[in-house]
């Protein structure tokens, strides 16, 4: 079956550029989607289709998709950034999640 | 207002049946495709199952396919999940989510605030 791989935590100052990657087989041939996950709250998609930015999501995010690695970017990181990500893709008619970074703002 | 709104959770013993209900409001539901996703507590956001607009086509995580029945109802504009052979490992809150792109590249664009499963003795 078709896996998803992000890095468990990522740490990252105020102001300053976080990184989350996502891996997967082909994954740039894919679109990948991103959603922040807070504690007590429900999942937000951040970014659809790779590099689409929903509504109301801040600018500071952005995403790409390329070879086996998409990657979301959160440019000018807030501690309100502080949650938990989760890369999604389909594989086969089926949705995959990855394993979920928790981004920390400290 | 768009909301999904999760209900039917709750503490069932291994072997058991529970049906989960997610209640839509501010669009149709049978215009979009649906999803429900699943939380171990501590865990990551898993996958479980989807139906689509014509609300017939479903799929299913393996890990409960023949266990787990999705489905719709249009007239109550209401989501559906059957959950029957419960296990402990199902224990986890249950999501139901709309899916935006309504397609095989679809995204999960609407989250209900989720329902509570737990499967124990």
């Amino acid at each position: 079956s078709y896996e998803l791989t992000q890095p468990p935590s990522v740490s990252v100052s105020p102001g300053q550029t976080a990184s989350i990657t996502c891996s997967g087989d082909k994954l740039g041939d894919k679109y990948a989607s991103w959603y922040q996950h807070k504690p007590g709250q429900s999942p937000v998609v951040v970014m659809y289709q790779d590099t689409k930015r929903p509504s109301g999501i801040p600018e500071r995010f952005s995403g790409s998709n390329s070879g086996n690695t998409a990657t979301l970017t959160i440019s000018g990181t807030q501690a309100m950034d502080e949650a938990d990500y989760y890369c999604q893709a389909w594989d086969t008619g089926t949705v995959v999640f990855g394993g979920g970074t928790k981004l920390t703002v400290l | 207002e768009v909301q999904l709104v999760e209900s039917g959770g709750g503490l069932v013993q291994p072997g058991g049946s529970l049906r989960l209900s997610c209640a839509a409001s501010g669009f149709t539901i049978s215009t979009y495709w649906m999803h429900w996703v699943r939380q171990v507590p501590g865990k990551g956001l898993v996958w479980v199952s989807r139906i689509e607009s014509d609300g017939i086509t479903t799929r299913y995580a393996d890990s409960v396919w023949g266990r787990f029945t999705i489905s719709s109802d249009n007239a109550k504009n209401t989501l559906y999940l059957q959950m029957n052979s419960l296990r402990d490992e199902d224990t986890a809150v249950y999501y139901c989510a709309r899916d935006g792109g309504s397609s095989s590249s679809g995204y999960m664009d609407v989250w209900g605030k989720g329902t509570t499963v737990t499967v124990s003795s």
